[in-house]
């Protein structure tokens, strides 16, 4: 059973760059998350979506940052344009939400390694 | 102060001891989360609990609602096990998905 897919798993770029993130959930999820993991700051989750609909992107840093979710089994976080603060590790996560406003178990992707010179 | 604290930071142990971490969060929440995270990045979830106790092969988990305050203990402890411990919560002050994640228990299990 296919866990979480992500890709790619590392990406260099330089500064001013676009650099676009996918992410597949676990077929039959419905809630998808987009998280960075940096050593300053942990994990920390940057939006959020519920039967494809952003439920919340509170924590994206700003307007560089977008992510879509065109259909259910596909996401993509982009960076335009990417500077080296942005460097650190991306990873998506999925969840089946029982609706209801319940907790569900996430299921974490391998995770994205950016580097941004 | 972080609304989830984790305890120790880090901690070394030798193969075949006991472990215990510890997190204790400030904030009401529906249930908590604990993830490890290998040394090649990538995050496995464990456990996800509201309530009492539940355990999956050498790894128990239990949290104390009232007092705010979970414990991951793993019992023969094995150098495989060494990895982040991560803390999590879904706090009922935000929307229901949303996980608040503590910074982390670095561990490293000797042979």
């Amino acid at each position: 059973d296919a866990g979480v897919i992500q890709s790619p798993r590392h990406e260099v770029t330089e500064m001013g760059q676009e650099v676009t993130l996918r992410c597949k959930p676990i077929s039959g999820h419905n809630s998808l998350f987009w998280y960075r993991q940096t050593m300053m700051r942990g994990l920390e989750l940057l939006i959020y979506f519920n039967n494809n609909v952003p439920i919340d992107d509170s924590g994206m840093p700003e307007d560089r940052f977008s992510a879509k979710m065109p259909n259910a089994s596909f996401s993509t976080l982009k960076i335009q344009p990417s500077e080296p603060r942005d460097s650190a590790v991306y990873f998506c996560a999925s969840s089946f939400n029982k609706g209801g406003g319940s907790y569900n178990e996430q299921f974490f992707g391998p995770g994205t390694r950016l580097t941004v010179l | 102060k972080n609304e989830v604290e984790q305890s120790p930071q880090n901690l070394t142990a030798q193969e075949g001891e006991f472990i215990t971490i510890n997190c204790s969060y400030s904030v009401g929440i529906s249930a908590l989360h604990w993830l490890q995270q290998h040394p090649g990045g990538g995050i496995v979830s464990l456990f996800m609990l509201s309530s009492g106790k539940k355990k999956h092969g050498r790894l128990i988990a239990t949290i104390n609602i009232q007092e705010k305050h979970s414990s991951l203990h793993i019992t023969a402890s094995h150098p495989r096990d060494s990895a982040v411990y991560i803390c999590a919560v879904f706090s009922r002050e935000t929307s229901g998905s949303r996980l608040t994640f503590g910074e982390g228990t670095q561990l490293t299990v000797n042979p």
